[in-house]
C-alpha cells in the first residue's frame, strides 16, 4: 500500500540556517503530496502541496518538489526562524481511490534557537 | 478556516467506560474523516465518511466506530475505552480546489484513558 517515510528528528538548528527535511513515498498510483506543520499545543496546518511531478509547492519561504523519478518530496527553507519550530509531517494522498485519504509519515520535530 | 470544530477538547475517562467525540462543519463537506496522532507514527486514519451514513474504515478502526446522520456532523464513539486509546484525535474534511483535493484539520480532542 501507499507510505511515507521521513526523516527522523528531532532536528535543531540556529537561526537563520538552513533547514531540509527528507520525505520520501510508495505509491501505486499518482499521488498528491503535501507538508503539514504542526505548532505546539495546535492542530495541523497545510504548508505547501503539489499534485503532479516537477510541480513546486511554496508558502512562507518554504518550498518541496514533486520528484517523480526519485519519489521524493523534500522539504527545504533557506533561513528559518524560531517561529518555525514545530513539527512537520509529509503526507500523500492517492486520488485513483477517490476517497482522498491521507498517508503520514512519522512527523519531524524541529527547534530553532535564537 | 474550514469552519471545522471539535468537542470535547480535552476527556479524561476510564477503562472500559464509552466515550463519544464529535466533528462539526460548517461548509457542507462531503468527506470527512478521523485520524488518531501518535509519538513515532504521524496521524493514522480510524474511519472516514463519503456522505451521510456513508462510512468505511480506515487502518486502525478496531475499537472504534463512527456514524454520520448529517452532513455536518460526524460522531466517533470508542466503545469500550482502553489505554491505547489515549491519543490525541483528529478530525479533518477534503476540500475540492483547481488543484485538487486538500484535507484540513480541526484543532483536536486530547483524549486521556485510565
Amino acid at each position: 500500500g501507499d507510505s511515507v517515510t521521513q526523516m527522523e528528528g528531532p532536528v535543531t538548528l540556529s537561526e537563520e540556517a538552513f533547514l531540509t527535511i527528507n520525505c520520501t513515498y510508495t505509491a501505486t498510483g499518482y499521488p498528491s503530496l503535501f507538508w503539514y506543520v504542526q505548532y505546539p499545543g495546535e492542530g495541523l496546518q497545510l504548508l505547501l502541496k503539489a499534485t503532479k511531478a516537477d510541480d513546486k509547492g511554496s508558502n512562507k519561504g518554504f518550498e518541496a518538489t514533486y520528484r517523480k523519478e526519485t519519489t521524493s518530496f523534500h522539504l527545504e527553507k533557506g533561513s528559518v526562524q524560531v517561529s518555525d519550530s514545530a513539527v512537520y509531517f509529509c503526507a500523500l494522498s492517492d486520488p485513483g481511490f477517490g476517497d482522498y485519504k491521507l498517508s503520514f509519515g512519522a512527523g519531524t520535530t524541529v527547534t530553532v534557537r535564537a | 478556516d474550514a469552519g471545522i470544530t471539535q468537542s470535547p477538547r480535552h476527556k479524561v475517562t476510564e477503562t472500559g467506560t464509552p466515550v463519544t467525540l464529535r466533528c462539526h462543519q460548517t461548509e457542507n463537506h462531503r468527506y470527512m474523516y478521523w485520524y488518531r496522532q501518535d509519538p513515532g507514527h504521524g496521524l493514522r486514519l480510524i474511519h472516514y465518511s463519503y456522505g451521510v451514513k456513508d462510512t468505511d474504515k480506515g487502518e486502525v478502526s478496531d475499537g472504534y466506530s463512527v456514524s454520520r446522520s448529517k452532513t455536518e456532523d460526524f460522531l466517533l464513539t470508542l466503545e469500550s475505552a482502553t489505554s491505547s486509546q489515549t491519543s490525541v484525535y483528529f478530525c479533518a474534511i477534503s476540500e475540492a480546489s483547481g488543484s485538487g483535493e486538500t484535507q484540513y484539520f480541526g484543532p483536536g480532542t486530547r483524549l486521556l484513558v485510565l
